[in-house]
């Protein structure tokens, strides 16, 4: 069954250090979505890509995160510097485009500690 | 920001009783979907439900809509010890835009 891979699982990272994460989604979906959750929260959406175009990124700190999609398939989300109140599960999603009624696929989430 | 809010913030029941979880929005939707999360994991698709229907069914799932009251509820029926896990509920504004998820349900079902 096809799903959405993310890499690394877990990262702890020291504060004003760089982190990546990387995910894959489905064969298809063009449009792809990363989500931070907070411990006890629900997810809340940091970019929307369509392709590989930027369609929402009203929500990224963008002083100090980044996303790219540079070919449309496979995305990276980096923080520089990291901060202690990034401490939090980092999802990508993707979904078919062009159909309203549609679910995301959810990774399985990267899971960042800053210390 | 979150627009929907699930009630209650937790649940624990016995297993073999059901579970409902009630969800409220703020704006108007093009469809409402339920996702589950176990601890530590990404989420699950569990049913989706459009603005025009008022009752969907899945399994041992049932989920309500009211867009006059703008709230959804979510029925598991007799519920399993592997029900244990978060809930959410989510929003979709207006049709392929990105979902707008609640603060979820903590559901825990005692064997």
């Amino acid at each position: 069954e096809a799903e959405v891979a993310q890499s690394p699982r877990y990262k702890i990272t020291e504060k004003s250090q760089a982190v990546a994460f990387w995910c894959d989604p489905i064969s298809g979906h063009a449009t792809l979505y990363w989500y931070r959750q907070i411990l006890g929260q629900g997810p809340e959406l940091l970019v929307q890509f369509q392709d590989e175009s930027v369609v929402d990124d009203s929500q990224l700190p963008k002083d100090r995160f980044s996303a790219e999609r540079l070919k449309g398939v496979d995305s990276t989300l980096k923080i520089q510097p990291a901060e202690l109140g990034d401490s939090a599960m980092y999802l990508c999603a993707s979904s078919l485009s062009g159909n309203p009624d549609t679910e995301a696929f959810f990774g399985q989430g990267t899971r960042l500690t800053v210390v | 920001s979150q627009q929907g809010e699930e009630d209650p913030q937790a649940l624990s029941i016995q297993e073999g009783e059901n579970a409902t979880m009630n969800c409220s929005y703020k704006t108007s939707i093009n469809n409402l979907q339920w996702y589950r999360q176990n601890s530590g994991r990404g989420l699950v698709h569990l049913i989706l439900i459009r603005s025009n229907e008022r009752e969907k069914h899945s399994g041992r799932l049932r989920v309500t809509l009211d867009t006059s009251k703008k709230s959804s509820s979510l029925l598991i029926t007799a519920s399993r010890a592997a029900d244990t896990a978060s809930y959410f509920c989510a929003t979709d504004p207006s049709g392929n835009t990105p979902l707008v998820f609640g603060k979820g349900t903590r559901l825990s079902v005692i064997a």
